[in-house]
Protein backbone atom coordinates (compact mmCIF):
# COMPACT_ATOMS: atom_id res chain seq x y z
CA UNK A 1 0.00 0.00 0.00
CA UNK A 2 0.87 4.10 -0.41
CA UNK A 3 1.76 3.67 3.78
CA UNK A 4 1.66 1.99 6.67
CA UNK A 5 -2.05 0.99 7.69
CA UNK A 6 -2.72 0.11 11.57
CA UNK A 7 -6.04 -1.44 12.35
CA UNK A 8 -8.12 -0.57 14.22
CA UNK A 9 -7.17 3.15 15.17
CA UNK A 10 -8.93 3.10 18.48
CA UNK A 11 -9.62 0.22 21.19
CA UNK A 12 -10.80 0.16 24.61
CA UNK A 13 -10.75 -3.31 26.14
CA UNK A 14 -11.60 -4.24 29.97
CA UNK A 15 -8.77 -5.38 32.04
CA UNK A 16 -7.87 -9.12 31.23
CA UNK A 17 -8.80 -9.74 27.92
CA UNK A 18 -6.62 -10.42 25.02
CA UNK A 19 -6.61 -7.68 21.91
CA UNK A 20 -4.41 -8.15 18.53
CA UNK A 21 -3.68 -5.02 17.00
CA UNK A 22 -2.79 -5.28 13.19
CA UNK A 23 -0.11 -3.63 10.99
CA UNK A 24 -0.16 -3.19 7.25
CA UNK A 25 3.52 -2.39 5.97
CA UNK A 26 4.64 -0.68 2.45
CA UNK A 27 4.65 -2.95 0.08
CA UNK A 28 8.04 -4.81 -0.05
CA UNK A 29 9.37 -3.10 2.95
CA UNK A 30 11.06 -6.11 4.78
CA UNK A 31 11.50 -4.78 8.41
CA UNK A 32 9.11 -3.97 10.26
CA UNK A 33 8.96 -2.44 14.02
CA UNK A 34 6.72 -2.04 16.48
CA UNK A 35 6.80 1.24 19.09
CA UNK A 36 4.81 1.89 22.43
CA UNK A 37 4.43 5.50 22.83
CA UNK A 38 2.82 7.21 26.10
CA UNK A 39 1.20 10.66 26.24
CA UNK A 40 4.17 13.36 25.98
CA UNK A 41 6.97 10.94 25.69
CA UNK A 42 8.92 9.44 22.81
CA UNK A 43 8.11 6.22 21.56
CA UNK A 44 8.99 3.04 22.95
CA UNK A 45 10.62 0.26 20.94
CA UNK A 46 9.09 -3.33 21.19
CA UNK A 47 10.17 -5.74 18.48
CA UNK A 48 11.33 -5.32 15.16
CA UNK A 49 11.06 -7.80 12.47
CA UNK A 50 13.37 -8.59 9.25
CA UNK A 51 11.21 -10.71 6.87
CA UNK A 52 9.15 -12.89 8.92
CA UNK A 53 11.28 -13.33 11.65
CA UNK A 54 11.55 -11.23 14.76
CA UNK A 55 15.49 -10.01 15.04
CA UNK A 56 15.11 -8.43 18.16
CA UNK A 57 12.18 -8.79 20.84
CA UNK A 58 14.21 -7.08 23.16
CA UNK A 59 11.61 -4.52 24.01
CA UNK A 60 8.42 -6.33 25.05
CA UNK A 61 7.84 -5.28 28.28
CA UNK A 62 6.88 -8.95 29.42
CA UNK A 63 5.47 -12.49 28.21
CA UNK A 64 1.94 -11.10 28.04
CA UNK A 65 3.03 -9.61 24.48
CA UNK A 66 3.52 -11.05 21.38
CA UNK A 67 4.24 -10.39 17.47
CA UNK A 68 3.81 -12.77 14.49
CA UNK A 69 4.44 -11.94 10.93
CA UNK A 70 3.96 -15.07 9.14
CA UNK A 71 4.12 -14.07 5.71
CA UNK A 72 6.84 -11.08 6.32
CA UNK A 73 4.61 -8.88 5.14
CA UNK A 74 1.16 -7.53 7.65
CA UNK A 75 2.32 -8.44 11.35
CA UNK A 76 0.14 -8.51 14.69
CA UNK A 77 0.71 -7.55 18.01
CA UNK A 78 -0.87 -9.76 20.61
CA UNK A 79 -1.31 -8.57 23.96
CA UNK A 80 -2.71 -11.16 26.98
CA UNK A 81 -4.53 -10.40 29.83
CA UNK A 82 -4.30 -6.83 29.55
CA UNK A 83 -3.58 -4.37 32.08
CA UNK A 84 -4.42 -0.96 32.78
CA UNK A 85 -0.57 0.27 32.15
CA UNK A 86 -1.26 -1.52 28.78
CA UNK A 87 -2.77 1.70 27.56
CA UNK A 88 -1.00 3.31 25.18
CA UNK A 89 -0.67 4.38 21.33
CA UNK A 90 0.91 1.42 19.73
CA UNK A 91 2.94 2.90 16.11
CA UNK A 92 4.05 0.41 13.71
CA UNK A 93 7.06 1.58 11.31
CA UNK A 94 8.47 0.12 7.99
CA UNK A 95 11.53 0.77 6.16
CA UNK A 96 13.04 -1.04 3.56
CA UNK A 97 16.55 -1.46 5.23
CA UNK A 98 17.94 -4.37 6.61
CA UNK A 99 18.85 -3.17 9.98
CA UNK A 100 20.64 -0.42 10.77
CA UNK A 101 18.67 1.67 8.82
CA UNK A 102 19.66 5.64 9.00
CA UNK A 103 17.30 7.06 6.22
CA UNK A 104 14.55 7.01 8.41
CA UNK A 105 11.55 4.49 8.81
CA UNK A 106 7.05 5.17 7.65
CA UNK A 107 5.50 5.01 10.61
CA UNK A 108 1.40 3.98 10.75
CA UNK A 109 -1.21 6.49 12.85
CA UNK A 110 -0.85 3.63 15.35
CA UNK A 111 -3.44 2.00 17.79
CA UNK A 112 -4.93 4.18 20.37
CA UNK A 113 -5.67 1.65 23.26
CA UNK A 114 -7.14 1.94 26.05
CA UNK A 115 -7.63 -0.57 28.60
CA UNK A 116 -10.49 0.11 31.44
CA UNK B 1 18.45 9.34 32.08
CA UNK B 2 17.49 10.12 28.58
CA UNK B 3 19.87 9.31 26.39
CA UNK B 4 18.96 12.18 24.02
CA UNK B 5 17.73 14.88 26.25
CA UNK B 6 15.68 17.53 23.81
CA UNK B 7 15.00 20.93 25.15
CA UNK B 8 12.79 23.05 25.90
CA UNK B 9 9.71 20.40 26.38
CA UNK B 10 7.51 23.14 25.61
CA UNK B 11 7.44 25.88 24.06
CA UNK B 12 4.47 28.90 22.65
CA UNK B 13 5.41 31.54 21.14
CA UNK B 14 3.27 34.03 18.91
CA UNK B 15 3.22 33.65 14.66
CA UNK B 16 6.28 35.13 12.83
CA UNK B 17 8.97 34.34 15.52
CA UNK B 18 11.78 32.01 15.24
CA UNK B 19 12.67 29.41 17.37
CA UNK B 20 15.45 26.92 17.89
CA UNK B 21 14.62 23.61 19.81
CA UNK B 22 18.00 21.21 20.71
CA UNK B 23 18.67 17.12 20.79
CA UNK B 24 21.67 16.42 23.02
CA UNK B 25 23.25 12.98 23.88
CA UNK B 26 27.21 12.42 24.94
CA UNK B 27 26.91 9.41 22.64
CA UNK B 28 27.82 9.73 18.87
CA UNK B 29 24.82 8.76 16.47
CA UNK B 30 25.76 7.28 13.12
CA UNK B 31 22.55 9.33 11.74
CA UNK B 32 19.90 11.63 13.50
CA UNK B 33 16.38 12.36 12.54
CA UNK B 34 13.90 14.65 13.02
CA UNK B 35 10.45 13.77 13.29
CA UNK B 36 6.72 15.76 13.74
CA UNK B 37 3.54 14.16 15.02
CA UNK B 38 0.41 15.61 15.00
CA UNK B 39 -2.59 14.51 17.83
CA UNK B 40 -3.91 11.18 16.71
CA UNK B 41 -1.27 10.41 13.78
CA UNK B 42 1.89 8.55 13.85
CA UNK B 43 5.37 10.70 13.68
CA UNK B 44 6.33 11.90 10.06
CA UNK B 45 10.01 11.85 9.14
CA UNK B 46 11.22 15.28 8.49
CA UNK B 47 14.89 15.15 7.63
CA UNK B 48 18.02 12.50 8.66
CA UNK B 49 21.11 14.28 9.04
CA UNK B 50 24.53 11.99 8.66
CA UNK B 51 27.23 14.08 8.03
CA UNK B 52 29.14 15.80 11.19
CA UNK B 53 28.35 19.46 10.52
CA UNK B 54 25.81 19.38 7.81
CA UNK B 55 22.87 21.32 7.53
CA UNK B 56 20.23 21.04 5.56
CA UNK B 57 17.07 23.23 5.19
CA UNK B 58 13.43 22.26 4.57
CA UNK B 59 11.59 25.60 3.90
CA UNK B 60 11.42 27.48 6.80
CA UNK B 61 13.37 24.59 8.94
CA UNK B 62 16.81 24.94 9.29
CA UNK B 63 18.61 21.23 10.60
CA UNK B 64 21.94 21.00 11.59
CA UNK B 65 23.85 17.65 13.07
CA UNK B 66 27.26 18.92 15.34
CA UNK B 67 30.59 18.02 14.29
CA UNK B 68 30.60 15.71 16.54
CA UNK B 69 27.84 13.56 15.89
CA UNK B 70 26.52 13.85 19.47
CA UNK B 71 23.89 16.57 18.89
CA UNK B 72 21.72 18.47 16.76
CA UNK B 73 19.43 21.41 16.47
CA UNK B 74 16.10 22.32 14.25
CA UNK B 75 15.33 26.17 13.91
CA UNK B 76 12.16 27.59 12.67
CA UNK B 77 12.15 31.11 10.81
CA UNK B 78 8.61 32.83 10.89
CA UNK B 79 7.04 30.22 12.70
CA UNK B 80 3.64 29.59 11.52
CA UNK B 81 0.39 28.08 12.83
CA UNK B 82 1.04 25.42 10.95
CA UNK B 83 4.14 24.58 12.48
CA UNK B 84 2.27 23.38 15.59
CA UNK B 85 3.22 20.00 16.79
CA UNK B 86 5.30 17.66 18.71
CA UNK B 87 9.17 17.58 17.37
CA UNK B 88 10.96 14.18 18.09
CA UNK B 89 14.82 13.53 17.70
CA UNK B 90 16.08 9.71 17.37
CA UNK B 91 19.15 9.16 16.56
CA UNK B 92 20.69 5.73 15.42
CA UNK B 93 23.78 4.59 16.50
CA UNK B 94 26.50 2.42 14.47
CA UNK B 95 24.83 -0.55 13.62
CA UNK B 96 22.26 -0.86 15.84
CA UNK B 97 19.05 -0.23 14.27
CA UNK B 98 17.14 1.21 17.52
CA UNK B 99 16.15 4.35 17.14
CA UNK B 100 17.22 6.20 20.63
CA UNK B 101 13.97 8.83 20.84
CA UNK B 102 14.16 11.91 22.53
CA UNK B 103 11.14 13.16 24.90
CA UNK B 104 9.84 15.93 22.07
CA UNK B 105 9.34 19.47 21.99
CA UNK B 106 5.53 20.43 22.39
CA UNK B 107 5.53 23.39 20.00
CA UNK B 108 2.22 26.20 19.70
CA UNK B 109 2.24 28.66 17.50
CA UNK B 110 -0.30 31.02 18.40
CA UNK B 111 -1.91 33.36 15.64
Amino acid sequence: GAGVSQTPSNKVTEKGKYVELRCDPISGHTALYWYRQSLGQGPEFLIYFQGTGAADDSGLPNDRFFAVRPEGSVSTLKIQRTERGDSAVYLCASSSGTGGDIYGYTFGSGTRLTVV
Amino acid sequence: TQLLEQSPQFLSIQEGENLTVYCNSSSVFSSLQWYRQEPGEGPVLLVTVVTGGEVKKLKRLTFQFGDARKDSSLHITAAQPGDTGLYLCAGVRDSNYQLIWGAGTKLIIKP
